[in-house]
């Protein structure tokens, strides 16, 4: 099955600096890519995703770039702000397959005012 | 339009009890998914099903876990016996058939066993 991975566990940001995290895969038959945010105690939202024809994807401040040779994507995120703390969680679905969902473990976000 | 609803939010059971919890999708979605979730793990996919079908029960134990999802009503995850280990987030999640990859989580219930 898919494995997906994600680095690191943890990062820390001055606001306003940029956070990038980085999410390999291991089934090159994948060909969607999800990003999702989780605050403490909510739930994991849909933030931004991204088609394997598609090789990079931008909404405001999220931004996500595919390398499907190197079977990675990576999630940008600009102008960080507190709110954007939480923890990120990637995700890749085959294709042809049985739409399951296969995620990382994620990495937590900390903006530092 | 209301989102994915699932209850309870918190569910305490001693050992050997059932739990189930229950997820009603998002209007008009027809596709359903449940995930479990330990502190500081990832979402593990346990089951999907559409309307009175499972579709992938791969990732759910093959006893004392079951789910379904009738023509009528939430679906259901059911947990009999409930061990230590059942302990989790569980959340289920839902998706349209036009756009089924786009997956939208309900709030979840913490299952706490005793």
């Amino acid at each position: 099955g898919e494995n997906v991975e994600q680095h690191p566990s943890t990062l820390s940001v001055q606001e306003g600096d940029s956070a990038v995290i980085k999410c390999t895969y291991s089934d090159s038959a994948s060909n969607y890519f999800p990003w999702y945010k989780q605050e403490l105690g909510k739930r994991p939202q849909l933030i931004i995703d991204i088609r394997s024809n598609v090789g990079e994807k931008k909404d405001q401040r999220i931004a996500v770039t595919l390398n499907k040779t190197a079977k990675h994507f990576s999630l940008h995120i600009t102008e960080t702000q507190p709110e954007d703390s939480a923890v990120y969680f990637c995700a890749a679905r085959r294709r042809l397959g049985n739409n399951r969902l296969a995620f990382g473990k994620g990495n937590q976000v900390v903006v530092i005012p | 339009n209301a989102g994915v609803m699932q209850n309870p939010r918190h569910l305490v059971r001693r050992r050997g009890q059932e739990a189930r919890l229950r997820c009603s999708p998002m209007k008009g979605h027809s596709h359903v998914y449940w995930y479990r979730q330990l502190p500081e793990e990832g979402l593990k996919f346990m089951v999907y099903l559409q309307k009175e079908n499972i579709i992938d029960e791969s990732g759910m134990p093959k006893e004392r876990f079951s789910a379904e999802f009738p023509k009528e009503g939430p679906s259901i995850l059911r947990i009999q016996q409930v061990v230590r280990g059942d302990s989790a987030a569980y959340f289920c999640a839902s998706s349209s058939r036009i756009e089924h990859e786009k997956l939208f989580f309900g709030s979840g219930t913490q299952l706490s066993v005793l």
